[in-house]
């Protein structure tokens, strides 16, 4: 059965460092997303990606954070000045073309990254 | 606007004994609803989603969940708690638009007791 990977399974990284997670979707996917789990919390929502720009963001996705899909199976989030609060459990989501009026669009999660800022 | 509201953060049941995990949910459009699990030190597993048509939706392991839409409700269900339902579970809602994010509630951390 298809399913979203995601690199590294642990990242650990010192204050200020750029930090890059990665994420393989399924690949017939056209719609991609980032979530975060702060220790103990609930699940937010970072931001949505598709036809390479950005749909959607939340306040938390600020001008340090950044996605991109470099090539035809990669889905990449970049922090370029890590803080302490950035660490958490990274999800990877990845969902199909057809949704909205036409069908449900179901949201498939990666394992995570758990990222540790040192 | 949506939003979710898990009551409880913690729920403690008997082995076999009825599992009731309650949520609300607010949203100005017919939402989609979602009941996902979390076991220690993984990721998220989808146990069901409310689309549309029927009201009681079945899920994996034996959970259900039934769709109200006159309380705003979508609690989770299960008759009879086994020791591996021990997790934390998540109530979501989302949009039906293609792309919409799904906006989880803080978790129900759920103990089974022998």
């Amino acid at each position: 059965e298809p399913e979203v990977t995601q690199t590294p399974s642990h990242q650990v990284t010192q204050m200020g460092q750029e930090v890059i997670l990665r994420c393989v979707p399924i690949s017939n996917h056209l719609y991609f997303y980032w979530y975060r789990q702060i220790l103990g919390q609930k699940v937010e929502f970072l931001v949505s990606f598709y036809n390479n720009e950005i749909s959607e963001k939340s306040e938390i996705f600020d001008d340090q954070f950044s996605v991109e899909r470099p090539d035809g199976s990669n889905f990449t989030l970049k922090i370029r000045s890590t803080k302490l609060e950035d660490s958490a459990m990274y999800f990877c989501a990845s969902s199909a073309q057809a949704g909205g009026s036409l069908g449900f669009n179901e949201q498939f999660f990666g394992p995570g990254t758990r990222l540790t800022v040192l | 606007a949506q939003s979710v509201t898990q009551l409880g953060s913690h729920v403690s049941v008997s082995e076999g004994a009825l599992v009731l995990l309650r949520c609300n949910y607010s949203s100005s459009v017919p939402p989609y609803l979602f009941w996902y699990v979390q076991y220690p030190n993984q990721g998220l597993q989808l146990l069901l989603k409310y689309t549309t048509g029927a009201t009681l939706v079945k899920g994996i392991n034996g959970f259900e969940a039934e769709f109200k839409k006159s309380e705003t409700s979508f609690h989770l269900t299960k008759p009879s708690a086994h020791m591996s339902d021990a997790a934390e579970y998540f109530c979501a809602v989302s949009g039906r638009s293609s792309a919409s994010k799904i906006i989880f509630g803080s978790g129900t951390r759920l103990s089974i007791r022998p």
